[in-house]
């Protein structure tokens, strides 16, 4: 099945460093969405995009849906620990049919250190 | 307290031996989707349902079934497993009220179940 390509794969940063990740497809999606996962725990959706060019903020969270629909990127100011966790883009496709299904791409782990 | 629930959390089997993951939540959602967790893969949903009695397959259905005779249940049904379908599964909710598609209103994830068949 379609999959979305996320990178990086993995970051290890600094407290108080910016923090930048994105997802790229080869087809076009109608909405991005990006999550977090806290160890343990489910995934907890942070932001949602709905139109092409959109830029939604969330407290130092900033995301984007890309102009040609093909990708997407979040980025997190000043990072801090409870960033850590592992972030997910979703979306899905433009095709038409199947308005409940949804892709996800691999997942970046992120580790701050303090 | 509004969540989803899965139950068993941890699940050891066998090769071949039925099993049934159950979901259940309180929101009075019509939306249920289930997804697998595999290191380097993300989530791959399994199959969702859009509403009671209609479900649809998701990108990785094979080896899995699903009912929705409630609105509250979706339970995951693996008839024969086998060790490949060693995973973290999630189930999650959305309400269908407010824009289309349906399935990009938040989606509540349960706290997973982590399956092992030998």
């Amino acid at each position: 099945g379609q999959q979305l390509n996320q990178s990086p794969q993995s970051m290890f940063i600094q407290e108080g460093e910016d923090v930048s990740m994105n997802c790229t497809s080869s087809s076009i999606f109608n909405t991005w969405l990006w999550y977090k996962q806290d160890p343990g725990e489910g995934p907890v959706l942070l932001i949602a995009l709905y139109k092409a060019g959109e830029l939604t903020s969330n407290g130092r969270l900033t995301a984007q849906f890309g102009i040609t629909r093909k990708d997407s990127f979040l980025n997190i100011s000043a990072s801090i620990p409870s960033d850590v966790g592992i972030y997910f883009c979703a979306g899905q496709l433009s095709d038409g049919t199947s308005y409940g299904k949804l892709t996800f791409g691999q997942g970046t782990i992120l580790t701050v250190h303090p | 307290e509004a969540q989803v629930t899965q139950n068993p959390r941890y699940l050891i089997t066998v090769t071949g031996k039925k099993l049934t993951v159950t979901c259940s939540q309180n929101m009075n959602h019509e939306y249920m989707s289930w997804y697998r967790q595999d290191p380097g893969l993300g989530l791959r949903q399994i199959y969702y349902s859009m509403n009671v009695e209609v479900t649809d397959k998701g990108d990785v259905p094979e080896g899995y079934k699903v009912s929705r005779k409630e609105k509250r249940n979706f339970p995951l049904i693996l008839e024969s497993p086998s060790p490949n379908q060693t995973s973290l599964y999630f189930c999650a909710s959305s309400p269908t009220s407010g824009r289309a598609p349906w399935a990009y209103n938040e989606q509540f994830f349960g706290p997973g179940t982590r399956l092992t068949v030998l």
